[in-house]
């Protein structure tokens, strides 16, 4: 099983350029996370999705958009890049089904918006 | 909202036991988790506690107060490959989870 993945690994854009990072997972997982990380910070929750079609709001979801229009898959998007948008993202995801609460994450991808 | 303060930095020798405390304040409560990243890489899941009490894992052990907001991870038995950052993170409903902003553990010989 290859868990959780994460393309690109590593992108730079152009203020006011868009782009879409992909989230996948094999874990048949009902669950999925985005998170962004900045330097010296913990993780920040953009959107998730508790299944099929649904996504909600995080903690910090103002220029991103999501879609989970499969299962295994959760995309993340950002219509107009900004500066402050340059972070590691991390996709996760969990079953809901357990009592430990495990979220399960992905190698994460580097945007630099200059 | 959420906040977690943790300290930002704990340094212990090989061998030793070190402890990272972490407090919270939120609302819609449903459990503490810890997670290890090391150089940036993806978090690793470390505990969950629910509910009051010591959970033991192999080293390392977490303990949950609900009734002081409080929590900590005790590490056991310091390896070299323990250097890492450590977050506690609070679980809300749907598995959500704040994180607090890391402690990062350094292991010396």
């Amino acid at each position: 099983n290859a868990g959780v993945t994460q393309t690109p690994k590593f992108r730079v854009l152009k203020t006011g350029q868009s782009m879409t990072l992909l989230c996948a997972q094999d874990m048949n997982h009902e669950y999925m996370y985005w998170y962004r990380q900045d330097p010296g910070m913990g993780l920040r929750l953009i959107h998730y999705s508790v299944g099929e079609g649904t996504t909600a709001k995080g903690e910090v979801p103002d220029g991103y958009n999501v879609s989970r229009l499969k299962k295994q898959n959760f995309l993340l998007g950002l219509e107009s890049a900004a500066p402050s948008q340059t972070s590691v993202y991390f996709c996760a995801s969990s079953n809901p089904r357990t009592n430990y609460n495990e979220q399960f994450f992905g190698p994460g991808t580097r945007l630099t918006v200059l | 909202g959420q906040s977690l303060e943790q300290p930002s930095e704990v340094t212990a020798v090989e061998g030793a036991i070190v402890q990272i405390n972490c407090t919270y304040q939120t609302s819609g409560f449903y459990g503490l988790s810890w997670y290890q990243q090391h150089d940036g890489g993806a978090p690793t899941f470390l505990s969950y506690n629910a509910l009051d009490g010591l959970e033991e894992t192999g080293r390392f052990s977490s303990f949950l107060s609900r009734s002081d907001s409080y929590g900590y991870l005790l590490l056991q038995e310091l390896q070299m490959k323990d250097s890492a950052s450590y977050f506690c993170a609070v679980s809300t409903r749907y598995s959500t989870l704040t994180f607090g902003k890391g402690t990062m553990l350094l292991v010396s010989p």
